[in-house]
């Protein structure tokens, strides 16, 4: 079974700087089928990121994804109001077929 | 626009059934999977089961497998998520997502449904 692991579990950063987030993955992920969803109080998820790297519809170009094998990444380049939330990854492929880590709560310092 | 739009909050009693439900619009309903995911309150994102409408072929993590039962009619665009048994611990936010054709993430979500089982 894939077990994700995100880290840290809070950020706490100001508007302005930048952010980054890793998801370390128990083994290998197929592909590089990694995602990366944002989710705000009360809210459904919001894809972000697909395939590591790929920027889905709608989503500012100051947010990023990188990595493959076990480790990847997300970065925001720039942080603003709204980015304020929790974001999770998501592998696909692997026993179970989807697997989400467990979260990074990035808050404002 | 694609939508997803999820049936409304449920108030049940342990060993109750339940059935609840995603329809899909804005898409060709039968060729996309569909997924459900669970959130207890405070916790995370856990993926629970996955159909695709169009042939009703059907992918259950191992840790829901025998618990819940997924479905979809697609001459009416939506999916379901039952219960033969509700205990207290499936008390949570269920959401339908939809996983995209040319990758593997959910690029479109419903709004939830939340499901409170109290006796």
């Amino acid at each position: 079974e894939v077990v994700l692991t995100q880290s840290p579990g809070t950020l706490s950063l100001s508007p302005g700087e930048r952010a980054t987030l890793s998801c370390r993955a128990s083994q290998s992920v197929t592909s590089s089928f990694l995602a990366w969803y944002q989710q705000k109080p009360g809210q459904a998820p919001r894809l972000l990121i697909y395939d590591a790297s790929s920027r889905a519809t709608g989503i500012p170009d100051r947010f990023s994804g990188s990595g493959s094998g076990t480790d990847f990444t997300l970065t925001i380049s720039r942080l603003e109001p709204e980015d304020f939330a929790v974001y999770y990854c998501q592998q696909y492929g692997s026993s179970p077929l989807y697997t989400f880590g467990q979260g990074t709560k990035l808050e404002i310092k | 626009d694609v939508q997803l739009v999820q049936s409304g909050a449920e108030v049940t009693k342990p060993g109750e059934s339940l059935k609840i439900s995603c329809k899909g619009s804005g898409y060709s309903f039968k060729n996309y999977w569909i997924g459900w995911v669970r959130q207890m309150p405070g916790r995370g994102l856990e993926w629970m089961a996955i159909i695709y409408p169009g042939d009703s072929d059907i992918r259950y993590s191992p840790s829901f497998q025998g618990q819940v039962t997924i479905s979809a009619d697609k001459s009416i665009s939506t999916a379901y998520l039952q219960w033969s048994s509700l205990k207290a611990s499936d008390t949570a936010m269920y959401y339908c997502a939809r996983r995209g054709q040319l990758w593997h993430a959910f690029d479109f979500w419903g709004q939830g449904t939340l499901v409170t089982v109290s006796s």
